[in-house]
């Protein structure tokens, strides 16, 4: 069975410091893995996905990488602000007929001005 | 930019009775699925749906809950006579083959049943 651990599970960090935000799968055999951003009391936010034959996806100071041998993945944010605080959910897509989306438990992020 | 949207966004009930959820996924995608997260826990997935039926359901999913299609746009989400630990964000969200099933939340509905 699928399982998705994420560390730490909160951080704060000073405006402008560059972080690393840790994702961990049981299953190896994942066909995306997607990472979000949600807010307080909101939706979901497609941040990222990262399909398992890629290393790694870029979007603006967002950087996601994959290693699914050894069932990791990473969210690097660069020079973070403080409009980057809220919850980090990664997720990974185990297709399986219609397939379906396992999270892991967010890492709860708060950049200080 | 397409984006999906459920209705309404807080559903307060009594405990028993039946709600709808609503949702309109982003017009021409395929896959549709229901999530739901408890407060303070992981978000958790429910059901999925393609081709005008259930593809995958998870354990949660019991014959208190349906979904159904009923017009091509809208997709909806049933719990019959609900309990107190049905209490949670409902999200539902949808996905085109031609985004490698990259999957698009709605805001979601905050279902509280007193």
């Amino acid at each position: 069975k699928q399982e998705v651990t994420q560390i730490p599970a909160a951080l704060s960090v000073p405006e402008g410091e560059n972080l690393v935000l840790n994702c961990s799968f049981t299953d190896s055999a994942i066909y995306n893995l997607q990472w979000f951003r949600q807010d307080p009391g909101k939706g979901l936010t497609s941040l990222l996905l990262i399909q398992s034959s890629q290393r790694e996806q870029t979007s603006g100071r967002l950087n996601a990488s994959l290693d699914k041998s050894s069932g990791r993945s990473t969210l690097y944010i660069a020079a973070s602000q403080p409009g980057d605080s809220a919850t980090y959910l990664c997720a990974v897509f185990n297709y399986n007929q219609g397939g379906k989306l396992i999270f892991g438990q967010g890492t709860e992020l708060s950049v200080k001005p | 930019e397409p984006e999906v949207t459920q209705t309404p966004s807080h559903q307060v009930t009594q405990m028993g009775q039946e709600v709808i959820l609503r949702c309109v996924p982003i017009s021409n995608h395929l896959y549709f699925y229901w999530y739901r997260q408890i407060l303070g826990q992981k978000v958790e997935f429910l059901v999925s749906f393609y081709n005008n039926e259930i593809s995958e359901k998870s354990e949660i999913f019991d014959d208190q809950f349906s979904v159904e299609r009923p017009d091509g746009s809208n997709f909806t989400l049933k719990i019959r006579s609900t309990k107190l630990e049905d209490s949670a964000m409902y999200f539902c969200a949808s996905a085109g083959v031609g985004r490698s099933y990259e999957q698009y939340f709605g805001p979601g509905t905050r279902l509280t049943v007193t």
